[in-house]
């Protein structure tokens, strides 16, 4: 069956853009994870949603990271004038609930120029 | 903030080597995870210990659980280049929310 989908695979942008990634959970998957994960670095945490609703999003760095997920499938972590650090690896994770294994996509790489 | 250490960071061993991967904190978790993360692509779960004192085998690999669930390790028999990678632990908080904190990861690369 189909995993865990992300778009694009890599985006290269300028300081001060913004941009949009997108995360695609298995079908049926209510419990949705965001995480960052520099280059040699375990991934961490940025926001996570149960259905519709973010439940915990305490790990956004700064108000110009916002994520979304309007009909409890699909998420968009946006952000908005991109610095350069935040270049790094975007991952998105999701499963049945929060209780059960997570199961991760391929991530997006973001490169800010 | 909570915070996972994994040592060691880099490992390079011959193959037919034991190994073992240590994570640490100071917090205690509900549970804890172990991942295995290649090249491009997301983690992969391969084991989550509950109670204290825990031990799992899966194959060649057996991890535990600390008695206070605070640590855990990884312990890999007879290493094969198959098992190369960046393997990660993760303590689970249930605390209001269900989260994950991610240790910092141990790349092991086993050589042929």
């Amino acid at each position: 069956g189909a995993g865990v989908s992300q778009t694009p695979s890599n985006k290269v942008t300028e300081k001060g853009k913004y941009v949009e990634l997108r995360c695609d959970p298995i079908s049926g998957h209510t419990a949705l994870y965001w995480y960052r994960q520099s280059l040699g670095q375990g991934p961490e945490f940025l926001i996570y949603f149960q259905g519709t609703g973010a439940a915990d999003d305490s790990g956004l760095p700064n108000d110009r990271f916002f994520a979304v997920r309007p009909e409890g499938s699909v998420s968009t972590l946006k952000i908005q004038r991109t610095e350069r650090g935040d270049s790094a690896v975007y991952l998105c994770a999701s499963s049945i609930d929060s209780q059960e294994t997570q199961y991760f996509g391929p991530g997006t790489r973001l490169l800010v120029l | 903030t909570q915070l996972l250490e994994q040592s060691p960071q880099f490992l390079s061993i011959q193959e037919g080597e034991n190994l073992t991967v240590y994570c640490n904190s100071s917090s205690v978790f509900s549970s804890l995870q172990w991942y295995r993360q290649e090249p491009g692509e997301g983690p992969v779960l391969l084991v989550t210990v509950v109670t204290g004192g825990e031990v799992k085998k899966l194959k060649r690999l057996t991890f535990q659980f600390g008695d206070a669930r605070k640590d855990s390790s990884l312990h890999i028999t007879a290493a094969q280049p198959g098992d190369t990678g960046l393997y990660l632990c993760a303590g689970v908080y249930t605390s209001g929310t269900y989260k994950y904190i991610f240790g910092t990861g141990t790349r092991l690369k086993v050589l042929a």
